[in-house]
């Protein structure tokens, strides 16, 4: 069964940080990985797609790797800013098409 | 406006009811799913569908029921059987196995 773990938890860094957060998955027989971003009592904002033929996106500040073979990937945030707090998801799409999801990491920048 | 339609935002459910949650699309996805979300136990699949006339059982589907009876909607019924009803519920869509997810904005339940 396919499972996916993200770390840390939660973060906080100061205001103009670069900052990563891990995904892990236990299955590599993924079609695609995707990074959601989620503010508090809404839905899912689609941030990154990352193919399994593909090792990264790239959008804005944002950049996105994939490592498929050992189960990885990691979210770079460049320069954050106050406005990127949020939760941050990631989810596997696997062989059946069902997309599974890690718990999340919850940012906070702090002004 | 195209997108994902769930209604209503808010919901609140008496002990024994059945209530359902209504998700609409206008993007011409053939694959829709439910997602309960708890704090701290991230998104969890309830069933998913990707064609119409067909579904299947996610990893909590005890106490849910769903029907695909055209493209742009995906009901959701959650039984008096489903114990903890008491969630934030998430409606998804995608197209094909390659491409992304996309989400509506979710409705809230209470069991009061």
């Amino acid at each position: 069964k396919q499972e996916v773990t993200q770390i840390p938890a939660a973060l906080s860094v100061p205001e103009g940080e670069n900052l990563v957060l891990n995904c892990s998955f236990t299955d590599s027989a993924i079609y695609n990985l995707q990074w959601f971003r989620q503010d508090p009592g809404k839905g899912l904002t689609s941030l990154l797609l990352i193919q399994s033929s593909q090792r990264e996106q790239t959008s804005g500040r944002l950049n996105a790797s994939l490592d498929k073979s050992s189960g990885r990937s990691t979210l770079y945030i460049a320069a954050s800013q106050p406005g990127d707090s949020a939760t941050y998801l990631c989810a596997v799409r696997d062989r059946d098409d069902k997309i599974i999801f890690g718990k999340g990491t919850r940012l906070h920048i702090l002004p | 406006d195209g997108g994902i339609t769930q209604s209503p935002k808010y919901l609140f459910r008496k002990e024994g009811q059945n209530v359902t949650l209504s998700c609409e699309q206008n993007l011409n996805h053939d694959a829709m799913y439910w997602y309960r979300q708890d704090p701290g136990q991230g998104l969890r699949l309830i069933y998913y569908s990707q064609i119409v006339n067909d579904f299947q059982k996610g990893d909590i589907a005890e106490g849910y029921s769903v029907s695909r009876e055209k493209k742009e909607s995906f009901p959701l019924t959650v039984t008096s059987a489903q114990k903890n009803p008491t969630a934030f519920y998430l409606c998804a869509t995608g197209q094909g196995l390659n491409t992304e997810a996309f989400f509506g904005q979710g409705t809230r339940l209470t069991v009061v």
